[in-house]
């Protein structure tokens, strides 16, 4: 049973544009979310999260929204570069606010 | 600041031989973390320690897998007997505590079982 969904495998954007990555989740209870990046033979590493008492957060060229209502949150990155070319996770934070849920991922190709 | 760190970082094994990885979080992390990554699926939360404690091991598959985390700092996930279907990335993770939700993971140990 998978609580946290990101239904895209994969992304390709071209440089400059802006890059959407879609992240569904079942569980209402869900009250903190987060956006990974990993580059391949590494470890994930902390992009940008949301509270669930806010609808958008922003850091730089990366922008979390979250519709609770529709149980969705997106990552916009703008502009898109090669270097943000990985896999990006989406998670949650579970009921009890220790521990990570995590998506399947989806891998993003940005060609320049 | 140095990272979490982990060893090996590549591992080959038999069925039914064992294992053991060894987790070096950062430093003054009371929270430490072990998932595992199937290929294709995201990371799954398998053992959570706080300091040497553990909070969650509800997923571990508690006949074959174990974990320690004896002194409150390091860790070793160990798996006997190993089956095919171990094949994965090891991660581990930390964080300053248990409600700091932004967590940092090493590099993992990529395991293989033949």
């Amino acid at each position: 049973d998978q609580q946290v969904k990101q239904n895209s495998p994969s992304l390709s954007v071209q440089e400059g544009r802006i890059s959407i990555l879609n992240c569904d989740y079942t569980n209402s209870m869900f009250d903190y979310f987060l956006w990974y990046k990993k580059y391949p033979a590494e470890g994930p590493t902390f992009l940008i999260s949301i509270s669930s008492i806010k609808d958008k957060n922003e850091d730089g060229r990366f922008t979390v929204f979250l519709n609770k209502s529709a149980k969705h949150l997106s990552l916009h990155i703008v502009p898109s570069q090669p270097g943000d070319s990985a896999v990006y996770f989406c998670a949650a934070l579970n009921q009890a606010g220790t521990a990570l849920i995590f998506g399947k991922g989806t891998t993003l190709s940005v060609s320049s | 600041e140095a990272g979490v760190a982990q060893s090996p970082r590549y591992k080959i094994i038999e069925k039914r031989q064992s294992v053991a990885f060894w987790c070096n979080p950062i430093s003054g992390h009371a929270t430490l973390y072990w998932y595992q990554q199937i290929l294709g699926q995201g990371p799954k939360l398998l053992i959570q320690f706080q300091n040497n404690g553990v909070v969650d091991d509800s997923q571990l598959p508690k006949d074959r897998f174990s974990a320690e985390r004896l002194k409150g700092v390091d860790s070793t996930l160990k798996i006997q007997p190993a089956k095919l279907e171990d094949s994965a990335v090891y991660l581990c993770a930390s964080s300053l505590g248990l409600r700091d939700i932004e967590a940092f993971f090493g590099q993992g140990t990529r395991l293989t079982v033949v």
